[in-house]
């Protein structure tokens, strides 16, 4: 069975922290993600990645970084937590080639930022 | 810019069909897919078109028109268990999602 997992379901920080989102999949997938989920705004992409050590800007990067060290594990690093970061973040996963580019996303980790 | 529209939130009884529309323009086109997500869940496939027409998997089945960049999700036989939030999303020169559709199906 497919499986994104994320670190932590929940996460509480202080503004200004440096912040750490890991996520691991164990499908040998080439591409992996980062949204954020806000109500009304639906999924928003943050950074992708196609390969390791590869890494495309998303449509919402600003104060966000990526690290792809390895190729199931995919890390979103927010340099100094904001509480406008507060959301939740979904990882995913998908192969390629892939005749219908599914997504396979972790339980998502929600994080508050005070 | 990228724009993805489809309605905030519909409302239906078990046992009934509906649609849910999804309108879209972006940068690049390759395909339009469906997602489901329960309250506290992550989202789950449905299905992917990338030619127009009906793919059909089941009780949904999902519409495109590439020439009216237009799509649907059609859901037979309503089920308590199909309320839920349902995007779309388009493969384009990257993943842009909708902002969902949530689903009440009422007994």
């Amino acid at each position: 069975d497919v499986k994104v997992t994320q670190s932590s379901r929940y996460l509480v920080k202080r503004t200004g922290e440096k912040v750490f989102l890991e996520c691991v999949q164990d499908m040998d997938h080439e591409n992996m993600f980062w949204y954020r989920q806000d109500p009304g705004l639906g999924l928003r992409l943050i950074y992708f990645s196609y390969d390791v050590k590869m890494k495309e800007k998303g449509d919402i990067p600003e104060g966000y970084s990526v690290s792809r060290e390895k190729k199931e594990r995919f890390s979103l690093i927010l340099e100094s937590a904001s509480t406008n970061q507060t959301s939740m973040y979904l990882c995913a996963s998908s192969a390629l080639p892939s005749s219908t580019y599914e997504q396979y996303f972790g339980p998502g980790t929600r994080l508050t930022v005070t | 810019g990228q724009s993805l529209e489809q309605p905030s939130e519909v409302t239906a009884v078990e046992g009934a069909i509906v649609q849910i529309n999804c309108t879209y323009q972006t940068s690049g086109f390759y395909g339009l897919s469906w997602y489901q997500q329960h309250d506290g869940g992550a989202p789950t496939f449905l299905s992917y078109n990338a030619l127009d027409g009906l793919e059909e998997t089941g009780r949904f089945s999902s519409f495109l028109s590439r020439s009216d960049s237009y799509g649907y999700l059609l859901l037979q036989e309503l089920q308590m268990k199909d309320s839920a939030s349902y995007f779309c999303a388009v493969l384009g020169n990257k993943f842009y999602f909708g902002s969902g559709t949530k689903l009440n199906v009422k007994p």
